[in-house]
């Protein structure tokens, strides 16, 4: 049994380059969230989906775009990256949205440096 | 609106000793709170979560405390072992159906 798992785990990219990072849980859980971590900010979130076929922005959305590609699966995609886009990338699920006795379970991450 | 802090960002300790890690938060409305551990290179896991209708809850070797009055959570690791050296933050439910908001984390560093 995986969790939750990420795609790819480390990343160089050049200012302006597109990319996409994966995430697939197994866990049939139906909410799922993309958080990133810079150093003394702690977690952020950038976009979740409650469940499948709708997504929500959260705290940090801007240049970045999701898709809930099926129950399993999550996507984030940045268009144009900026050395601002530069972080360590959660990807994390839960049953249902959050709420009292709901526990996010997290990824290993992907680290993305942009040039 | 402010999210969920923590009050210092390093804590040292020696093996053995009782670890304290403090959380303010800023909803009065909050309405659950969880405690994350994450060890570098990882992700965060879940350690230990407590609902507003509670003042305390205990786990194995951890407790977390809540004080509504005051808006704060706090964190005890008894006899801290150098396993427990890690980022730890703390998460709180702001509303029901939204997703959880996390402080800027603690590091946990235990020397032998």
């Amino acid at each position: 049994n995986a969790g939750v798992t990420q795609t790819p785990k480390f990343q160089v990219l050049k200012t302006g380059q597109s990319m996409t990072l994966q995430c697939a849980q197994d866990m049939n859980h139906n909410s799922m969230y993309w958080y990133r971590q810079d150093p003394g900010m702690g977690l952020r979130l950038i976009y979740y989906s409650a469940s499948e076929g709708t997504t929500d922005k959260g705290e940090v959305p801007n240049g970045y775009n999701v898709s809930r590609l099926n129950k399993r699966e999550f996507s984030l995609r940045l268009e144009s990256a900026a050395p601002s886009q530069t972080s360590v990338y959660f990807c994390a699920s839960t049953r249902r949205l959050t709420g009292i006795g709901e526990k996010l379970f997290f990824g290993s991450g992907t680290q993305l440096s942009v040039l | 609106g402010e999210s969920v802090g923590l009050h210092l960002p390093t804590l040292s300790v020696q093996e053995g000793d009782n670890s304290i890690i403090n959380c303010a938060y800023s909803n009065s409305a909050s309405d659950y709170f969880i405690w994350y551990k994450q060890e570098s290179g990882k992700g965060p896991q879940f350690i230990i979560d407590i609902r507003s209708n509670m003042d305390k809850r205990q786990g194995q070797r951890v407790t977390v405390l809540l004080n509504k009055t005051v808006k704060h959570l706090s964190l005890q690791i008894a006899a801290t072992q150098p396993g427990d050296s890690a980022v730890y933050f703390c998460a709180e439910n702001r509303q029901a159906g939204t997703a959880l908001i996390f402080g800027k984390g603690t590091t946990l560093s235990v020397s032998s």
